[in-house]
């Protein structure tokens, strides 16, 4: 079984700043990798595939790089509704396997 | 516009038994696999299983083998999951998601709460 581990588990940025969470698969992945947006109350929202691809509809603001064991999803100018719950997600092997999350707060 | 809706949940006694459904529509349900996933309250996301299009691969969860079956009708666009043997900590919001080879889980329903308790 690949544990994913994610971190830090809670990120504190203001509005208009860089945010930089990281994943890390306890084997390789290869770029089998997504990354999931999720607001109390609503499902989650994909939003990067292939450890670096935008799913659509995406904001360019959102980008995925990585690869093999170390991810990371960097929202590069953070606006007020990406305050949420982020989730990496690997699909490489079953079964499939979901880091612990990391919350993105207001500074 | 492809929909996931999720339906079955509710409040069940440890040991007992529920089953949910996902009614699909808005894209071709027979040509994708398919997925439980699920939320405990104040807790991470947990995938729970997998059946691929046809049903030929099913998958489940360490934690939910044994006792729970994942089935779908590609006649009538639903996905099911038979949830048995319930215990306390399946307590949860339960997600169907479809799949997409190399994509993840594109689309997700609103999800159906599962509570266990006496």
């Amino acid at each position: 079984e690949i544990v994913m581990t994610q971190s830090p588990a809670t990120l504190s940025v203001s509005p208009g700043e860089r945010a930089t969470l990281s994943c890390r698969a306890s084997q390789s992945v290869s770029s089998t990798l997504a990354w999931y947006q999720k607001k109390p109350g609503q499902a989650p929202r994909l939003l990067i595939y292939g450890a670096s691809t935008r799913a659509t509809g995406i904001p360019a603001r959102f980008s995925g790089s990585g690869s093999g064991t170390e991810f990371t999803l960097t929202i590069s100018s953070l606006q007020s509704e990406d305050f949420a719950v982020y989730y990496c997600q690997q699909y490489n092997n079953w079964p499939y396997s979901f880091g612990q999350g990391t919350k993105l707060e207001i500074k | 516009e492809v929909q996931l809706v999720e339906s079955g949940g509710g409040l069940v006694k440890p040991g007992g038994s529920l089953r949910l459904s996902c009614a699909a529509s808005g894209f071709t349900f027979s040509h994708y696999s398919l997925n439980w996933v699920r939320q405990a309250p104040g807790k991470g996301l947990e995938w729970v299983s997998s059946i691929s299009s046809t049903s030929s691969y099913i998958y489940y969860a360490d934690s939910v083998k044994g006792r729970f079956t994942i089935s779908r009708d590609n006649a009538k666009n639903s996905l099911y999951l038979q949830m048995n043997s319930l215990r306390a900590e399946d307590t949860a919001v339960y997600y169907c998601a479809r799949e997409i080879s190399n994509w993840g889980l594109d689309y997700w329903g609103q999800g159906t709460l599962v509570a266990v308790s006496s």
